[in-house]
């Protein structure tokens, strides 16, 4: 089955600690996304990838690092200096034309202690 | 300005009853245009493409002004299924940058009553 996984499903961090999260999809698209959602918010776009080797910074990019090294896989890292990195994380993936639809992963639920 | 603007709700509807959300996107050059549906703890899923004529899939009906820069929902025949919130999401623009970038509206919340 084609699709966007991402692990873990939930993930708990002490303060002061990096985590990666993972994004793999098989849907053979170019354009990949990094968003965050706090509870009762929207969707705000940290990071974005259109062609392997290359990413753009999106709205909240601050504490937060990527890489697109395979066009199947972008995990995103959420580092120390994320001041408040407890959110619910998805990932999502597009053909790279502008009229694509986005496709989400289950997404990854982070809480720091 | 907010790229996607959309009215949160909630809105609370019997079942059966018809409903509609709207959403003005800022863009001009916006170029593809969708409804998602999120449900609570769960990740959005594709409802529907819009698309300038408008169509309709099913109880579901979505229309698109490109004039006023604004996009509806209507939902026929509400069922208890439904409940969930609805995002208005739109697609391209002008730049290498910002073509490819999906704006999503914050949503607007649908609760289905017995």
């Amino acid at each position: 089955d084609g699709g966007i996984t991402q692990s873990p499903k939930y993930l708990f961090r002490k303060e002061g600690q990096n985590v990666t999260l993972s994004c793999e999809q098989n849907l053979n698209h170019d354009a990949m996304y990094w968003y965050r959602q706090d509870p009762g918010q929207g969707l705000r776009l940290i990071y974005y990838s259109q062609i392997v080797n290359d990413f753009q910074k999106g709205d909240i990019a601050e504490g937060y690092s990527v890489s697109r090294e395979k066009k199947e896989s972008f995990p995103l890292t959420v580092t120390s200096a994320q001041k408040n990195p407890t959110a619910f994380y998805l990932c999502a993936s597009s053909p790279g034309t502008s009229g694509g639809v986005g496709y989400f992963g289950p997404g990854t639920r982070l809480t720091v202690l | 300005r907010k790229e996607v603007e959309q009215d949160p709700g909630p809105f609370n509807v019997p079942e059966g009853a018809t409903v509609a959300f709207n959403c003005t996107y800022s863009n001009s050059a916006s170029q593809s245009f969708f409804w998602y549906r999120q449900d609570c703890r769960k990740e959005p899923k594709l409802l529907m493409s819009v698309y300038s004529s408008g169509n309709e899939d099913g109880r579901f009906t979505a229309q698109l002004n490109r004039a006023s820069q604004y996009i509806s929902l209507l939902i026929r025949d509400s069922k208890l299924s439904d409940s969930a919130t609805y995002l208005c999401v739109v697609r391209g623009g002008m730049g290498f940058n910002t073509g490819n970038q999906f704006y999503f509206g914050t949503g607007t919340s649908l609760t289905v009553i017995p």
